[in-house]
This record gives structure tokens, sequence and C-alpha cells, in this order.
């Protein structure tokens, strides 16, 4: 089936540093979507992209759905304590409609 | 403020009982998904109705697991009997498929707060 491969698995970096992470596949997918959890609660939509090739930032957040449509990479520009959690990428292909969520990255922040 | 909400937020149980959870999608929307989150697997997608008809069930055990959608305010999923191994979160998520130009378009999914499982 298909599979989302996301990296890094984990990031420690310190408050105020950039952070990039980002999802790869072998399928083609038709939209990438980038969510958030928080520790005792379910993941929270931060971006959606629809176009490959496609742009979108969202605050400090910004993201890109892929040219091949077998990518995305998320950046957060100037970290701060509160965006510690687990970011999941997932993707949808029209084929199956549902989404294939990757692993998770786990981003801790130093303040 | 539509949010998914999900009942119980926690539930302990002895191995063999049966388990009951509820979800209540976005009003509106038409999709529906259940999810199970642990940590060796990740979120895995147990099932999935789109207009309350079952689309997709695949990744739910069939002996045990069961899940329903008796209207389109409501949907469950129950375990019966319940193991240790399904100790998870279960996560519902509900989200809107759009038509454009005939063609079938999924939207983003927003998922409810989860419930966390633990059968001993």
């Amino acid at each position: 089936g298909q599979q989302l491969n996301q990296s890094p698995q984990s990031m420690f970096i310190q408050e105020g540093e950039d952070v990039s992470m980002n999802c790869t596949s072998s399928s083609i997918f038709n939209t990438w979507l980038w969510y958030k959890q928080d520790p005792g609660e379910g993941p929270v939509l931060l971006i959606a992209l629809y176009k490959a090739g496609e742009l979108t930032s969202n605050g400090r957040l910004t993201a890109q759905f892929g040219i091949t449509r077998k990518d995305s990479f998320l950046n957060i520009s100037a970290s701060i304590p509160s965006d510690v959690g687990i970011y999941f990428c997932a993707g949808l292909s029209g084929s199956q409609g549902n989404l294939i969520f990757g692993k998770g990255t786990k981003l801790s922040v130093k303040p | 403020d539509a949010r998914v909400t999900q009942t119980p937020r926690h539930k302990v149980t002895e191995m063999g009982q049966e388990v009951t959870m509820r979800c209540q999608p976005i009003l509106g929307h038409n999709t529906v998904f259940w999810y199970r989150q642990t940590m060796m697997q990740g979120l895995e997608l147990l099932a999935y109705f789109r207009n309350r008809a079952p689309l997709d069930d695949s990744g739910m055990p069939k002996d045990r697991f069961s899940a329903e959608m008796p209207d389109a305010t409501l949907a469950t999923l129950k375990i019966q009997p319940s193991e240790p191994r399904d100790s998870a979160v279960y996560f519902c998520a509900s989200g809107l498929v759009k038509k454009s130009g005939g063609a079938v378009e999924e939207d983003e999914q927003f998922f409810g707060p989860g419930t966390r499982l633990t059968v001993l």
C-alpha cells in the first residue's frame, strides 16, 4: 500500500531557530496536509496544499507541495516553545479517498 | 465554533468487556473517519464513511470491531470483546466531500480530541 516517509523522527532545537521537516513517497498524491498534535489532543490541521508546486504560508509556517507530487516539506521559522509537539504529514490520493499519514516528527524546543 | 466531539475521553475496562466509542462529526460534514493511534504504529485508519455509507473498513479487525453511523450526527466504534492489545487512542475525524465538474474531491479532515482506551 501507499506509505509516507517522514523525517526527521525527532528534533531538539533552540528557541529562535528555524525548523524543516519533510515527507516523501513513491506514490503520487493530489493533496498534502500538515497537522500538529499536542499531548492529549487530536491532530490539528496547519496547512493544506492542493496543487503541485504550491507554496503556502500560515504565520511562521511555510509548506510546499513538491513538483513531482511525491513530496512535501514544512518549515517553521523562529521557533518558540509552543511549537513543541508532533507534526504529521498526510497525503490524499484520489484513488483511495482517505489520508495516509507519516509517522510524525516530534519537535522539542529549548527556551 | 464547530468541532468534532468524542465520548468518552478516557475509558478503562477489563479484557472481554464491550467498549463503545461515540463521535459527533462537524455539522454539515459528510465523511467520517476512525483512526487508532499507538506509539508503535502511529495513526492507522480503521474505517471511513461517506454520506453514512461505509467505504473502507479494511483496517479494522472484523471479528471484534464494528463501526456504524446510525444517523448523520453520530458515528460509533464498538469493540466486543476487548483485548489488552486494543489499548490505544481512538480518533474520529470528519470532512466534506466536494464535487467539482463531476469529480469528487475530498476536503481536509478535522480531528476530535480522541478516546484513550485502556484494556486491562
